[in-house]
């Protein structure tokens, strides 16, 4: 079945430097891939997107590039802020009818001034 | 997008009893989807609501301990039946607003005691 595989947290920046966070993911067809970010007492807020290979979602800073032949879409940000601190999670909906979302655990990012 | 109001936000319930979690949403959706998030873990999707059908369970997860309402496009209700400490979480309601949009709740942190 489907699956996402993100990496484990948490993740500790100081402000200004830059963030990865890696997120893998198995699927059969083309899934659309999302992450996802979860503020300290929050739901879950859509962060970006991409629904095809070689798309590139962006939003708030964050880019994540959705990459089919690593199976991959991994976050990035340049400079990330005191405000960024949240749990981010890689998320997929699988091809093919099921509107069902998959996510991965889940990483913790704690951003010090 | 759609915007989902979640209640309550937090309840603490004695075990053996029963908490009815809400959620309404601005607009008509098809599909409605209700997660579990223990502390600290990701996201695990406990049943899928249509309107005017019953609710599809995913595995580990019945109707009598979760019974799920879904009277019209707009509501939807998930009951955590003679609850016990182990379901002590959060529960989020989600919304597939579009093909690719999905909005969440606000969740609501259950402790049991």
């Amino acid at each position: 079945g489907n699956s996402v595989t993100q990496m484990e947290g948490p993740v500790t920046l100081s402000e200004e430097a830059f963030l990865t966070i890696n997120c893998t993911y198995t699927a059969t067809g083309y899934p659309s891939l999302f992450w996802y970010v979860q503020y300290p007492g929050e739901g879950l807020q859509l962060l970006l997107k991409a629904t095809k290979a070689d798309d590139k979602g962006s939003n708030k800073g964050f880019e994540a590039t959705y990459r089919k032949e690593t199976t991959s879409f991994h976050l990035e940000k340049g400079s990330v802020q005191v405000s960024d601190s949240a749990v981010y999670f890689c998320a997929l909906r699988g091809e093919g009818g099921s509107e069902k979302l998959v996510f991965g655990k889940g990483t913790k990012l704690t951003v010090n001034p | 997008s759609a915007v989902i109001s979640q209640k309550p936000s937090r309840d603490i319930c004695q075990r053996g009893t029963s908490l009815t979690i809400q959620c309404q949403v601005d607009s008509q959706v098809t599909m409605m989807f209700w997660y579990r998030q223990q502390p600290g873990q990701s996201l695990t999707l406990i049943a899928t609501a249509n309107q005017g059908s019953e609710a599809t369970y995913e595995s580990g997860f019945v109707i009598d301990k979760f019974p799920i309402s879904r009277p019209n496009l707009t509501f939807s209700t998930l009951t955590v039946s003679n609850m016990s400490p182990e379901d002590s979480s959060i529960y989020l309601c989600s919304a597939a607003a579009s093909l690719y949009g999905y909005t969440f709740g606000s969740g609501t942190r259950l402790t049991v005691v």
